[in-house]
């Protein structure tokens, strides 16, 4: 079956310009979460979405946001962009059953270029 | 605060030489604890994971690790590298959750041939 699939994979902004990324999990997923990797912070979490609803947040300011549409597909948002955002945002997806002990599948990434 | 360390950057082996990638975390409790593998440009891979019972877990492409309470560790190993293996491995630490995860700095892993 299909794997986490990410669009864009590759973009470039410029500061102050917002950004949306798009995630679609494994089918039949229901838990979307993401995660941002920069070679100086390593991998920090984002958030974690379940039915349509924001169950976990990380410590990231307002400007990054996300939601979960009903099909589970999910998007982040990142607005007012700065340098420090460019990054590897990784949406990882797992079936988010009751007992928390769903694998986590990674996609390749959506690499964001602040300039 | 909950921490994760890796406390090696980078590693190299000569392939078919043996691994051990060193992780140790800062919990209150004993949290879910997993390896994950990247290779570039590409995502994350999950190599073992270990919620709880027998101590020592079994991976993926061979590859193994011990969970040691009274050291806080969950180390990585392999008998035998493969050129393969090549990547960057990642420890990570999940409390409550197996998605809400605090992830090492990452080893680099070098094999030469």
């Amino acid at each position: 079956k299909a794997g986490v699939t990410q669009t864009p994979r590759y973009l470039i902004k410029t500061r102050g310009q917002q950004v949306t990324l798009s995630c679609s999990p494994i089918s039949g997923h229901r838990s979307v979460s993401w995660y941002q990797q920069t070679p100086g912070q390593g991998l920090q979490f984002l958030f974690e979405y379940f039915s349509e609803t924001q169950r976990n947040k990380g410590n990231f300011p307002g400007r990054f946001s996300g939601r979960q549409f009903s099909n589970s597909r999910s998007e982040m948002n990142v607005s007012t962009l700065e340098l420090g955002d460019s990054a590897l945002y990784l949406c990882a997806s797992s079936l988010g059953l009751a007992g928390n002990t769903g694998e986590l599948f990674f996609g390749e990434g959506s690499r964001l270029t602040v300039l | 605060a909950q921490s994760v360390t890796q406390p090696d950057i980078h590693i190299t082996v000569s392939e078919g030489a043996s691994l051990e990638l060193r992780c140790n975390y800062s919990y209150g409790a004993t949290p879910y604890l997993f390896w994950y593998v990247q290779s570039p440009g590409q995502g994350l891979q999950l190599l073992l994971k270990y919620f709880s019972g027998d101590t020592l877990v079994q991976g993926i492409k061979g590859f193994e690790a011990e969970f040691k309470r009274s050291q806080s560790s969950f180390n990585l190993r392999k008998p035998s590298v493969h050129w393969s293996d090549a990547a960057e491995y990642f420890c990570a630490v999940g409390l409550g959750s197996a998605r809400q995860l605090t992830f090492g700095s990452g080893t680099q892993l070098t094999v030469l041939p």
